[in-house]
């Protein structure tokens, strides 16, 4: 089976940096996706992540670690409109996505 | 455009019946996924297809019946057999099951049974 841990919120400033880790424990290993998601909307794509080390996409950068089954999705000059949930998701053996429970991140002035 | 529909987006029925949400693609994807998400909770799958006449159970099958009699099309049926069926359906599409397997969702359904 597979096990995804992330925290379940995080508050940040405007402005500012900020870091939401995912842990995992997976049979098989075929990526790591973080999605984007506003309060009832569709998720949408952030980043894959397959090989160790950072992909940098602008403002968003994610990062993985297989051996320590880390990955963290650093979000940087934080907007308002940042303010969403983040969900880490797991591309195991079987190429079906598990998907963590969502960080939900809330960004203030 | 291409994309992913769902509808409707508010769906209410009474404890009891069936409903059958819609999902339809023209990406020209090959897999079709379900998902369920309740609030506080991530996304957990329901059912999922790789191909037209193949569909297999998620993690959380009990209650719930799918068809793929077209590419483009995967409804899900909520039956009464659901015990607790109100939440936020979305419906996904990838090209393949395979690495890289980006997924795009459609905008969902929320579901109230009375």
């Amino acid at each position: 089976g597979q096990n995804i841990d992330q925290p379940t919120e995080m508050t940040a400033t405007e402005g500012a940096i900020v870091q939401i880790n995912c842990t995992y424990q997976t049979s098989g290993f075929n990526g790591l996706f973080w999605y984007q998601q506003h309060a009832g909307e569709a998720p949408t794509f952030l980043s894959y992540n397959v090989l160790d080390g950072l992909e940098e996409k602008g403002r968003f950068s994610s990062f993985l670690s297989r051996s320590k089954g880390y990955s963290y999705l650093l979000l940087k000059e934080l907007q308002m409109k940042d303010s969403a949930s983040y969900l880490c998701a797991v591309l195991g053996g079987s190429y079906i996505p598990t998907f963590g429970r969502g960080t939900s991140l809330i960004v203030h002035p | 455009d291409g994309g992913i529909t769902q509808s409707p987006k508010y769906l209410f029925r009474k404890e009891g019946q069936n409903v059958t949400l819609s999902c339809e693609q023209n990406l020209n994807h090959d897999a079709m996924y379900w998902y369920r998400q309740d609030p506080g909770q991530g996304l957990r799958l329901i059912y999922y297809s790789q191909i037209v006449n193949d569909f297999q159970k998620g993690d959380i099958a009990e209650g719930y019946s799918v068809s793929r009699e077209k590419k483009e099309s995967f409804p899900l049926t909520v039956t009464s057999a659901q015990k607790n069926p109100t939440a936020f359906y979305l419906c996904a599409s990838s090209p393949r099951l395979a690495a890289y397997n980006e997924q795009f969702f459609g905008p969902g359904t929320r579901l109230t049974v009375l």
